[in-house]
């Protein structure tokens, strides 16, 4: 059974430009959410998709975003980008959204970000 | 607020040497608490899940043990390949917006 998927898995960008990443879930799961993982603050939740709405978000500026496709799959976008926004970027999915026994969160490899 | 505090920060320990983490946490309600793995520059590797006060799961060195405001990562006879940094995360009954609260991890090393 595969994992989740994320790419692009390293990239470079530069300040002020926009990037965009991408995650498959595991098969047959619904839920997607982010996290950013910088060694400073650790893993920070940034949003949560279910049947393509947002149903969580985390305490991050306006400039990230994301979205999920009718397939499960989903995309977040960052625009602007500054140089504090270098980190890792982990997507997670689950069968369904919310903690319940048995709903275990599985992550991808991540995306490795660089702004220059 | 929900958090979660994990101790201690780095261990080194030499192989055969069997030692315990600790992942200590504040939660209105706790549903779910979380162990992973996780690997320089890969993704977290879950571990285990463990619901209520008084339960216990093992995967080959690792164990792993729940109180009602602390949870223990007993590592038994570690080799080498245990390196990794391991991560607690727990979920609330009433979770808010946020899924997971991870705690900043503990950096595992151990030597040959």
């Amino acid at each position: 059974k595969a994992g989740v998927t994320q790419t692009p898995r390293y990239l470079i960008k530069t300040r002020g430009q926009q990037v965009t990443l991408s995650c498959s879930p595991i098969s047959g799961h619904r839920s997607v959410s982010w996290y950013q993982q910088t060694p400073g603050q650790g893993l920070q939740f940034l949003f949560e998709y279910f049947s393509e709405t947002q149903r969580n978000k985390g305490n991050f500026p306006g400039r990230f975003s994301g979205r999920q496709f009718s397939n499960s799959r989903s995309e977040m976008n960052v625009s602007t980008l500054e140089l504090g926004d270098s980190a890792l970027y982990l997507c997670a999915s689950s069968l369904v959204p919310g903690p319940r026994s048995g709903n275990t969160i599985y992550f991808g490899e991540g995306s490795w970000l660089t702004v220059v | 607020e929900d958090q979660v505090t994990q101790s201690p920060e780095a261990l080194r320990l030499q192989e055969g040497e069997s030692s315990s983490l600790n992942c200590s946490y504040t939660v209105s309600g706790l549903r779910g608490l979380f162990w992973y793995r996780q690997d320089p520059g890969k993704g977290p590797e879950f571990l285990f899940t463990l619901y209520s006060a008084g339960e216990e799961k093992e995967k080959e060195r690792l164990k792993a043990t729940l109180t009602k405001k602390e949870s223990f990562l007993h590592i038994t006879a570690p080799k080498p390949e245990d390196s990794a940094t391991y991560l607690c995360a727990v979920q609330a009954i009433n979770s808010g917006n946020t899924p997971l609260v991870f705690g900043k991890g503990t950096r595992l090393s151990v030597i040959a």
